[in-house]
């Protein structure tokens, strides 16, 4: 069964450092969004993405946050310079047909910022 | 988007049926019933998803009532692997673009041996 892939698993950064956090969509899917789930909080959205360009962002995907598809296939989450309260689980999960909520999400990557 | 109402936890017996209810007195004509769950700190996982029929998978039934303003998920014979938090979200289902998934707290399910 295809799968939505997400690296690194687990990525440990300084405060201020940029992160790049990677997705690998569902083949022949066309929506990806992100979200993120600090420890203990609930699963929240960041940005949806088709077409190659955002359809919507949460108050949460700020300036430090940018998101692009640069070769067709992965789908990045770029955070600029990194904060202590980025320190979470990002999820990246994918659809295929228009408006479909059937979701596909990755298996995560916990991101932890010192 | 309808708000939804769901008890804060759950306890259930391991091979009986778990039920999960979920409230949505808001819901409108064209909003669809969405469950997911979440295992531990896994990605969240689509379960099934309903407008006013009964639905049926490999993983849930889900029963909607006539007045669309509550549903009960069931998982028929649960097994330790179906510990979770199970989320109940209702969204409009077919429509253009990229449609964001608003999660709430969710039931915490607990099956025990």
């Amino acid at each position: 069964e295809p799968e939505v892939t997400q690296t690194p698993s687990h990525q440990v950064t300084q405060m201020g450092q940029e992160v790049i956090l990677r997705c690998v969509p569902i083949s022949n899917h066309l929506y990806f969004y992100w979200y993120r789930q600090i420890l203990g909080q609930k699963v929240e959205f960041l940005v949806s993405f088709y077409n190659n360009e955002i359809s919507e962002k949460s108050e949460i995907f700020d300036d430090q946050f940018s998101v692009e598809r640069p070769d067709g296939s992965n789908f990045t989450l770029k955070i600029r310079s990194t904060k202590l309260e980025d320190s979470a689980m990002y999820f990246c999960a994918t659809s295929g047909l228009a408006g479909r909520n059937e979701q596909f999400f990755g298996p995560g990557t916990r991101l932890t910022v010192l | 988007d309808a708000k939804t109402t769901q008890p804060t936890s759950m306890d259930c017996a391991e091979g009986r049926a778990a039920n999960l209810p979920c409230n949505h007195s808001t819901i409108s004509g064209n909003e669809y019933v969405y469950w997911y769950r979440q295992i531990h700190s896994q990605g969240p996982q689509y379960i099934i998803h309903g407008l006013k029929n009964n639905e049926t998978n490999e993983m849930a039934s889900l029963i909607i009532t006539e007045d669309r303003k509550s549903s009960t998920l069931i998982l028929p014979h649960a097994t330790l692997r179906d510990t979770a938090v199970y989320y109940c979200i209702v969204r409009r289902g077919w429509i253009q673009g990229a449609q964001k998934l608003v999660f709430g707290q969710g039931t915490r399910l607990t099956i025990n041996p």
